[in-house]
């Protein structure tokens, strides 16, 4: 069965202090690897979708890298409005798959 | 484009009911996919919607169902309603191609009393 293994579960990081998100994969053959980040009480937000390992993706302060076992989410001089939960899921190859997602990173930016 | 909608966006049942939530996809989506968050468990799915035909289904008990209809908008159902129903009852819709990126409505938060 496909495994999403995020860490840490919880980071707390001044303004300004830059970081990395892990997400640890397993899946027999990748289809995509998605990064969404979520607000209390509200809908995953979509950031990035990945396909091939080496493969780095960026949108403002944030930057998405893929390998073969792991993705990262890097995050660049935060602000207190990056504070969320991300999270990291897969899917695999062959057929009508389903989308597994990992249980998240909190993130809390202090100002 | 208008994004993802659901309704309601919070429900409170008590056990032993059942409930209906609704979804409506992005214009020109015809996947549509569910899923149960909870604090405990993170997102779980349940099952996915292509077309008017259910292509894939998560481990859950057969209180959970759903159906699509032809304009892609769909429904879930939960029948004789537990207290461990209680979650964000989230939707997703994508273009069921090789995009395969999906995007999410805001929820339905369900509580069971």
């Amino acid at each position: 069965e496909d495994q999403v293994t995020q860490s840490p579960e919880a980071l707390r990081l001044q303004e300004g202090e830059s970081s990395s998100l892990n997400c640890s994969y397993t899946v027999s053959g990748l289809r995509g690897l998605f990064w969404y980040r979520q607000d209390p009480g509200k809908g995953p937000e979509f950031l990035f979708t990945l396909y091939s390992a080496g493969e780095e993706k960026e949108k403002e302060r944030l930057k998405a890298t893929l390998t073969k076992k792991e993705s990262f989410l890097h995050i660049t001089a935060p602000k207190p409005e990056d504070s969320a939960t991300y999270l990291c899921a897969v899917k695999r190859t062959g057929g009508y798959q389903k989308v597994t997602f990992g249980t998240g990173t909190k993130l809390q930016v202090i100002p | 484009k208008a994004g993802v909608t659901q309704t309601p966006r919070y429900l409170i049942k008590t056990r032993g009911q059942q409930v209906t939530l609704s979804c409506s996809p992005i214009s020109g989506h015809r996947s549509v996919s569910w899923y149960q968050q909870t604090p405990g468990q993170g997102l779980q799915f349940l099952f996915e919607y292509f077309s008017e035909t259910q292509r894939n289904k998560g481990n859950f008990p057969g209180r959970f169902s759903g159906r699509q209809f032809s304009n892609s908008r769909s429904e879930m159902n939960v029948s004789t309603l537990e207290l461990g129903d209680s979650a964000l009852y989230l939707c997703a819709s994508s273009d069921g191609g090789n995009t395969d990126t999906q995007y999410f409505g805001p929820g339905t938060r369900l509580t069971v009393l």
